[in-house]
């Protein structure tokens, strides 16, 4: 997983308070995603953006926000943090949009939210 | 719309026979097939891409995987597996978009 690096990869929160999960990749590529993963349910995607500068909704996107920040971070916000939201989060970076592009991920970070 | 399904959520072999997880995909394009494996409390590794060049694609750690566009399955070999196989595998389904779309996963377990 070198070349994508999360922070907090461990946080505990309780309900309503906020947080924000940072991503950052050294591979110079243009995507970057958010994904969570629970149990049964493979990762979902929350929100991505395609290239600095936008960002799209996911399957998943209620109760979180994004940013952009430039074309290698890529920050993923929890405003009011609840119960529902405790998961682990996965950052995902790719070249572009070719489809046969490689995907790499980071390490993931674990949220529990209490 | 685009959807993978993994057959099995579980599935145990003994170690040194062969495995096989299943991957079916629904795609309106072209799509590229990907085999990620997550070892427990790590992130996503990958195993192998199917991007539209040979159907029978080789990986990492012995796994191969055949792309079938008639059946449009792109099933996970390995002719013998290892304790240090058991793991989560996930199918990963990609067309002309930016996004990607997982399957729920596999959990392999490899018995002594």
């Amino acid at each position: 997983n070198a070349g994508v690096t999360q922070t907090p990869k461990f946080q505990v929160l309780k309900t309503g308070q906020s947080m924000t999960l940072q991503c950052a990749q050294d591979m110079n590529h243009n995507s970057m995603y958010w994904y969570r993963q629970d149990p049964g349910m493979g990762l979902r995607l929350i929100y991505y953006s395609a290239s600095e500068g936008t960002t799209d909704k996911g399957e998943v996107p209620n109760g979180y926000n994004v940013s952009r920040l430039n074309k290698r971070e890529f920050s993923l916000r929890l405003e009011s943090a609840a119960p529902s939201q405790t998961s682990v989060y996965f950052c995902a970076t790719t070249t572009g949009d070719y489809s046969g592009n490689t995907i790499y991920f980071g390490e993931g970070s674990w949220l529990t939210v209490v | 719309a685009q959807s993978v399904t993994q057959l099995d959520s579980h599935v145990s072999v003994s170690e040194g026979t062969p495995v096989l997880l299943r991957c079916n995909y629904s795609s309106s394009y072209s799509p590229s097939l990907f085999w990620y494996v997550q070892h427990p409390n790590k992130g996503l590794q990958l195993l192998l891409k199917y991007t539209s060049a040979a159907t029978l694609v080789k990986g990492i750690n012995g796994f191969e995987a055949e792309f079938k566009k008639s059946e449009t399955s792109f099933h996970l070999t390995k002719p013998s597996a290892h304790m240090s196989d058991a793991a989560e595998y996930f199918c990963v389904v990609k067309d002309s978009s930016y996004k990607l779309i997982f399957g729920s996963g596999t959990r392999l377990l490899v018995r002594p």
